[in-house]
Protein backbone atom coordinates (compact mmCIF):
# COMPACT_ATOMS: atom_id res chain seq x y z
CA UNK A 1 0.00 0.00 0.00
CA UNK A 2 1.58 3.45 -1.19
CA UNK A 3 -0.96 5.39 0.61
CA UNK A 4 -0.71 7.82 3.46
CA UNK A 5 -0.38 5.67 6.77
CA UNK A 6 -1.74 6.64 9.95
CA UNK A 7 -1.02 4.66 13.55
CA UNK A 8 -2.15 3.73 15.44
CA UNK A 9 -5.53 3.49 14.07
CA UNK A 10 -7.60 3.33 17.44
CA UNK A 11 -6.59 4.68 21.08
CA UNK A 12 -8.51 5.15 23.91
CA UNK A 13 -7.00 7.25 26.87
CA UNK A 14 -7.55 8.87 30.01
CA UNK A 15 -8.46 12.54 30.56
CA UNK A 16 -4.84 13.53 31.80
CA UNK A 17 -2.79 11.19 29.41
CA UNK A 18 -0.55 12.04 26.52
CA UNK A 19 -0.74 10.47 23.20
CA UNK A 20 0.84 10.04 20.18
CA UNK A 21 0.04 9.83 16.32
CA UNK A 22 1.90 8.98 13.61
CA UNK A 23 1.63 9.71 9.70
CA UNK A 24 3.95 8.51 7.28
CA UNK A 25 2.76 10.44 3.77
CA UNK A 26 2.99 8.91 0.35
CA UNK A 27 6.89 8.60 -0.60
CA UNK A 28 8.30 11.93 -1.72
CA UNK A 29 5.58 13.75 -0.75
CA UNK A 30 6.64 16.84 0.75
CA UNK A 31 3.65 18.28 2.08
CA UNK A 32 1.98 17.19 5.53
CA UNK A 33 -1.12 18.07 6.94
CA UNK A 34 -3.19 17.51 9.99
CA UNK A 35 -6.76 17.77 9.96
CA UNK A 36 -9.39 16.70 13.24
CA UNK A 37 -12.64 15.29 12.66
CA UNK A 38 -15.61 15.24 14.89
CA UNK A 39 -18.85 13.56 14.23
CA UNK A 40 -21.06 15.41 11.74
CA UNK A 41 -18.18 17.34 10.72
CA UNK A 42 -16.21 18.08 7.98
CA UNK A 43 -12.41 17.81 8.40
CA UNK A 44 -11.17 21.06 10.10
CA UNK A 45 -7.62 21.79 9.44
CA UNK A 46 -5.03 21.83 11.90
CA UNK A 47 -1.41 22.25 10.48
CA UNK A 48 1.04 21.80 7.41
CA UNK A 49 4.32 20.71 6.79
CA UNK A 50 6.22 21.78 3.87
CA UNK A 51 9.22 18.93 3.86
CA UNK A 52 10.54 19.28 8.10
CA UNK A 53 9.30 23.39 8.00
CA UNK A 54 5.68 23.90 9.86
CA UNK A 55 4.39 26.50 8.26
CA UNK A 56 0.97 27.02 8.79
CA UNK A 57 -1.35 26.33 12.08
CA UNK A 58 -4.96 26.72 13.04
CA UNK A 59 -5.99 28.35 16.17
CA UNK A 60 -7.98 25.09 16.82
CA UNK A 61 -4.38 23.97 17.64
CA UNK A 62 -3.80 24.65 21.23
CA UNK A 63 -0.83 24.66 23.40
CA UNK A 64 -1.16 21.34 24.23
CA UNK A 65 -0.96 19.92 20.94
CA UNK A 66 2.45 19.64 18.87
CA UNK A 67 3.22 18.16 15.99
CA UNK A 68 6.35 17.61 13.97
CA UNK A 69 8.28 16.30 11.07
CA UNK A 70 11.44 15.98 11.77
CA UNK A 71 13.28 14.98 8.68
CA UNK A 72 10.74 15.93 6.85
CA UNK A 73 8.95 12.17 5.99
CA UNK A 74 6.67 11.03 8.73
CA UNK A 75 5.45 13.30 10.79
CA UNK A 76 3.91 13.00 14.53
CA UNK A 77 1.12 14.86 16.34
CA UNK A 78 1.13 14.95 20.12
CA UNK A 79 -1.62 15.83 22.66
CA UNK A 80 -0.58 16.33 26.06
CA UNK A 81 -3.32 16.50 28.91
CA UNK A 82 -5.51 15.36 26.92
CA UNK A 83 -9.62 16.56 27.71
CA UNK A 84 -12.85 14.71 26.48
CA UNK A 85 -13.46 17.13 24.04
CA UNK A 86 -9.99 15.88 21.88
CA UNK A 87 -12.18 13.13 20.96
CA UNK A 88 -12.42 13.12 17.74
CA UNK A 89 -10.64 11.77 14.19
CA UNK A 90 -7.18 12.55 13.40
CA UNK A 91 -6.86 12.81 9.96
CA UNK A 92 -3.15 13.05 7.79
CA UNK A 93 -2.89 14.11 4.29
CA UNK A 94 -0.05 14.73 1.94
CA UNK A 95 0.82 16.23 -1.27
CA UNK A 96 3.58 17.17 -3.51
CA UNK A 97 4.45 20.51 -4.80
CA UNK A 98 3.19 20.03 -8.27
CA UNK A 99 1.63 16.40 -9.20
CA UNK A 100 0.71 14.87 -13.04
CA UNK A 101 -2.44 16.27 -12.55
CA UNK A 102 -1.51 20.03 -13.02
CA UNK A 103 -2.04 20.87 -9.00
CA UNK A 104 -1.40 19.96 -5.86
CA UNK A 105 -3.91 17.21 -5.00
CA UNK A 106 -4.24 16.50 -0.99
CA UNK A 107 -4.56 12.61 -0.54
CA UNK A 108 -6.00 11.36 3.14
CA UNK A 109 -4.80 8.35 5.11
CA UNK A 110 -7.58 6.30 7.36
CA UNK A 111 -7.56 8.42 9.95
CA UNK A 112 -6.56 7.95 13.91
CA UNK A 113 -9.35 7.31 16.12
CA UNK A 114 -9.01 8.45 19.72
CA UNK A 115 -11.51 8.37 22.81
CA UNK A 116 -10.75 10.02 25.72
CA UNK A 117 -12.38 8.48 29.03
CA UNK B 1 -11.67 29.91 -0.26
CA UNK B 2 -14.94 30.21 -1.78
CA UNK B 3 -17.98 28.78 -0.09
CA UNK B 4 -19.72 25.90 -1.66
CA UNK B 5 -23.30 24.72 -1.00
CA UNK B 6 -24.63 21.26 -0.90
CA UNK B 7 -27.92 19.51 -0.41
CA UNK B 8 -27.75 18.03 2.91
CA UNK B 9 -28.48 14.34 2.05
CA UNK B 10 -29.66 12.51 -1.35
CA UNK B 11 -30.67 9.01 -2.13
CA UNK B 12 -29.93 7.09 -5.48
CA UNK B 13 -31.28 3.39 -6.74
CA UNK B 14 -28.06 0.78 -7.04
CA UNK B 15 -27.19 1.04 -10.60
CA UNK B 16 -28.64 4.03 -11.19
CA UNK B 17 -26.56 7.81 -12.26
CA UNK B 18 -26.48 9.75 -9.14
CA UNK B 19 -26.08 13.33 -9.35
CA UNK B 20 -24.40 15.52 -6.72
CA UNK B 21 -25.15 19.22 -7.40
CA UNK B 22 -22.98 21.83 -5.96
CA UNK B 23 -22.78 25.86 -5.82
CA UNK B 24 -20.35 27.36 -5.90
CA UNK B 25 -21.53 31.39 -7.07
CA UNK B 26 -18.56 33.37 -5.76
CA UNK B 27 -15.92 31.03 -7.40
CA UNK B 28 -12.69 32.89 -8.41
CA UNK B 29 -11.36 32.49 -12.11
CA UNK B 30 -8.44 30.69 -10.65
CA UNK B 31 -10.55 28.57 -8.34
CA UNK B 32 -10.92 24.52 -9.00
CA UNK B 33 -13.21 22.52 -7.98
CA UNK B 34 -12.48 19.27 -6.11
CA UNK B 35 -14.71 16.71 -5.18
CA UNK B 36 -14.24 14.16 -2.27
CA UNK B 37 -15.94 11.56 -0.41
CA UNK B 38 -16.02 9.97 2.77
CA UNK B 39 -16.93 6.64 3.49
CA UNK B 40 -18.18 6.05 7.36
CA UNK B 41 -15.08 5.67 9.37
CA UNK B 42 -12.48 6.09 6.72
CA UNK B 43 -10.51 9.28 5.68
CA UNK B 44 -11.60 11.70 2.86
CA UNK B 45 -11.30 9.62 -0.58
CA UNK B 46 -10.12 12.27 -3.63
CA UNK B 47 -12.56 11.66 -6.35
CA UNK B 48 -11.99 14.41 -9.25
CA UNK B 49 -11.29 18.08 -9.63
CA UNK B 50 -11.73 20.00 -12.82
CA UNK B 51 -11.33 23.99 -13.54
CA UNK B 52 -13.99 24.54 -16.37
CA UNK B 53 -13.78 21.98 -18.61
CA UNK B 54 -15.74 18.79 -18.03
CA UNK B 55 -13.59 16.06 -16.85
CA UNK B 56 -13.72 12.50 -16.42
CA UNK B 57 -12.25 9.97 -14.44
CA UNK B 58 -12.75 5.76 -13.45
CA UNK B 59 -14.36 7.17 -10.76
CA UNK B 60 -16.88 9.82 -12.20
CA UNK B 61 -17.44 12.39 -14.25
CA UNK B 62 -17.32 15.88 -13.51
CA UNK B 63 -19.99 18.50 -15.16
CA UNK B 64 -19.10 22.37 -14.75
CA UNK B 65 -21.45 25.24 -15.95
CA UNK B 66 -20.36 28.09 -18.59
CA UNK B 67 -20.28 30.40 -16.25
CA UNK B 68 -18.60 28.07 -13.22
CA UNK B 69 -21.18 28.91 -10.49
CA UNK B 70 -21.93 25.64 -9.91
CA UNK B 71 -20.83 21.51 -10.57
CA UNK B 72 -22.64 18.26 -10.74
CA UNK B 73 -20.73 15.17 -9.61
CA UNK B 74 -22.09 12.52 -11.44
CA UNK B 75 -21.11 8.33 -10.31
CA UNK B 76 -22.64 6.45 -14.12
CA UNK B 77 -23.60 3.03 -11.82
CA UNK B 78 -24.20 3.72 -8.28
CA UNK B 79 -23.36 0.57 -6.23
CA UNK B 80 -23.91 0.20 -2.21
CA UNK B 81 -20.23 1.31 -1.63
CA UNK B 82 -20.74 4.25 -3.17
CA UNK B 83 -22.95 5.60 -0.30
CA UNK B 84 -20.62 8.10 1.63
CA UNK B 85 -20.39 11.67 2.28
CA UNK B 86 -19.26 13.74 -0.57
CA UNK B 87 -17.47 17.02 -0.17
CA UNK B 88 -17.47 19.53 -2.93
CA UNK B 89 -14.58 22.22 -2.29
CA UNK B 90 -12.82 25.04 -4.21
CA UNK B 91 -9.64 25.99 -3.75
CA UNK B 92 -6.81 27.73 -6.15
CA UNK B 93 -4.00 25.67 -7.52
CA UNK B 94 -0.87 27.31 -7.01
CA UNK B 95 3.02 26.52 -5.37
CA UNK B 96 1.67 28.36 -2.02
CA UNK B 97 -0.05 26.95 0.89
CA UNK B 98 -3.41 25.96 0.34
CA UNK B 99 -5.72 24.11 2.81
CA UNK B 100 -8.88 22.21 1.86
CA UNK B 101 -11.63 23.85 3.44
CA UNK B 102 -15.12 21.19 4.21
CA UNK B 103 -18.30 22.43 4.41
CA UNK B 104 -20.76 19.51 5.51
CA UNK B 105 -21.13 17.94 2.35
CA UNK B 106 -24.38 15.57 0.88
CA UNK B 107 -24.61 12.32 2.27
CA UNK B 108 -25.64 9.65 -0.77
CA UNK B 109 -27.21 6.64 0.13
CA UNK B 110 -27.81 3.83 -2.53
CA UNK B 111 -30.00 1.57 -1.67
CA UNK B 112 -31.11 -2.08 -3.41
Amino acid sequence: DTGVSQNPRHKITKRGQNVTFRCDPISEHNRLYWYRQTLGQGPEFLTYFQNEAQLEKSRLLSDRFSAERPKGSFSTLEIQRTEQGDSAMYLCASSVTRDGKGGNTIYFGEGSWLTVV
Amino acid sequence: DAKTTQPPSMDCAEGRAANLPCNHSTISGNEYVYWYRQIHSQGPQYIIHGLKNNETNEMASLIITEDRKSSTLILPHATLRDTAVYYCIVRTLNTGFQKLVFGTGTRLLVSP
